[in-house]
């Protein structure tokens, strides 16, 4: 099984200010043969459910709104939100779909300071 | 736009069963395939299982192996979560998700299920 391991657990940010999540696989997502990373990242606010925001480690959903930002390859992700806003309070989760069974990251609390 | 509703959650003796189902509109939905993801109470996402748009291919999480089934009904548009031998460690809300495109990009609101004597 692909173990994702997310750092850190926690992370409190003033607002406006960039918050950086990190994720790393204990073995690559990318597929060679189509040169992607299988690799995604969610947004879970309280008593919803997961919001897709980034695929294939960069690509931003639509309706996205451009101050997240998705990086990396291989085995080495980042989750960036370049200005944080208030609504940004929420829990992020990587996720792989490369194979089965899909993992997740154990979640990043994201808090304003 | 997909529309994914889960229903059939509630409580449970342990050692009983349980049935989900996932009504879902908005797509084509025989052209998907369709996860099922749980989150124990303030904890992380979980994938569970997942059926092949066709219903021919279906894979669980080691956890549920042996004790849930998945199935669908391309006419209805449904797919269910059989659970049997529950434990309270099932205990969980419980997701259904599709692709429709790229990623999960699809979710349900989710269905609680407690297992508890």
């Amino acid at each position: 099984d692909i173990v994702m391991t997310q750092s850190p657990d926690s992370l409190a940010v003033s607002l406006g200010d960039r918050a950086t999540i990190s994720c790393k696989s204990s073995q690559s997502v990318s597929d060679s043969s189509n040169n992607k990373d299988y690799l995604a990242w969610y947004q879970q606010k309280p008593g919803q459910p997961p919001k897709l925001l980034i695929y294939w480690a960069s690509t931003r959903e639509s309706g996205v709104p451009d101050r997240f930002g998705g990086s990396g390859s291989g085995t080495d992700f980042t989750l960036t939100i370049s200005s944080l806003q208030a609504e940004d309070v929420a829990v992020y989760y990587c996720q792989q779909y490369d194979s089965i069974p899909y993992t997740f990251g154990q979640g990043t609390k994201l808090e304003i300071k | 736009q997909a529309l994914l509703v889960e229903s059939g959650g509630g409580v449970v003796q342990p050692g009983k069963s349980l049935r989900l189902s996932c009504a879902v509109s908005g797509i084509s939905f025989s052209n998907f395939a369709m996860y099922w993801v749980r989150q124990a109470p303030g904890k992380g996402l979980e994938w569970v299982a997942l059926i092949s748009y066709d219903g021919m291919k279906t894979k669980f999480a080691d956890s549920v192996k042996g004790r849930f089934f998945i199935s669908r009904d391309n006419f209805e548009n449904t797919v269910s979560l059989q659970m049997n031998s529950l434990t309270v460690a099932d205990t969980a809300v419980y997701y259904c998700a599709t692709s429709t495109a790229v990623a999960w990009d699809s979710w349900g609101q989710g269905t609680l299920v407690i297992v508890s004597s």
